[in-house]
């Protein structure tokens, strides 16, 4: 399966502190996006990092990636209680035209005010 | 800012009982996809369309779920008979290929609850 894992699965942190989450994936990939969603909700995307990036940011958001090991990492920082949702990692085929994603279990992250 | 409109929002059905999802995505998306999502665990995809075609129902129980998007824009999933282990939240996505086809928008999703 191409399916990727998240890292930890729960993470629990006081408001500005720092939160970083990992993501490991199988097979070879076009690009690895990070998903957020709140209970009960559909998800957001947030970011989009392509096989040939290693590093992209947005706003409080930075993205890794190596894929010689096949592996995200996802940081939040400066964290906020409104950052409370889980967040997801999902990883496409390389080669594939048809968009599929495959998404991991996620990391459930809990802000304390 | 356009969305993707799903509903109901909550469903509660017996077994053995037919349940029907709608879909309207954004305006223009012409890619559409079904995704089960089960307590505790990420999206997988059921189902995706192009225009109104199937592309990919590798993973779609055939024998109880079916799919259809007559006209290219909205879509139902269609669960007959239900059965326990159905319980799920069903969430519909679209995408733009003219644009970043990657991103999928998704909407609020479907919870069902089979008893």
């Amino acid at each position: 399966s191409q399916q990727g894992e998240e890292d930890p699965q729960a993470l629990s942190i006081q408001e500005g502190e720092n939160a970083t989450m990992n993501c490991s994936y199988k097979t070879s990939i076009n690009n690895l996006q990070w998903y957020r969603q709140n209970s009960g909700r559909g998800l957001v995307h947030l970011i989009l990092i392509r096989s040939n990036e290693r590093e992209k940011h947005s706003g409080r958001l930075r993205v890794t990636l190596d894929t010689s090991k096949k592996s995200s990492s996802l940081l939040i920082t400066a964290s906020r209680a409104a950052d409370t949702a889980s967040y997801f990692c999902a990883t496409d085929s390389e080669g594939s035209t048809l968009g599929r994603l495959y998404f991991g279990r996620g990391t459930q992250l809990t802000v304390w005010p | 800012e356009a969305e993707v409109a799903q509903s109901p929002r909550y469903k509660i059905t017996e077994k053995s009982q037919a349940v029907a999802f709608w879909c309207d995505p954004i305006s223009g998306h012409a890619t559409l996809y079904w995704y089960r999502q089960i307590l505790g665990q990420g999206p997988e995809l059921l189902v995706q369309f192009q225009d109104e075609s199937v592309v990919d129902d590798s993973q779609l129980p055939k024998d109880r779920f079916s799919a259809e998007r007559l006209k290219g824009v909205d879509s139902t999933l269609k669960i007959q008979p239900a059965e326990l282990g159905d319980s799920a939240m069903y969430l519909c996505a679209s995408s733009d290929p003219t644009g970043s086809q990657e991103t999928q928008y998704f909407g609020p999703g479907t919870r069902l609850l089979v008893l």
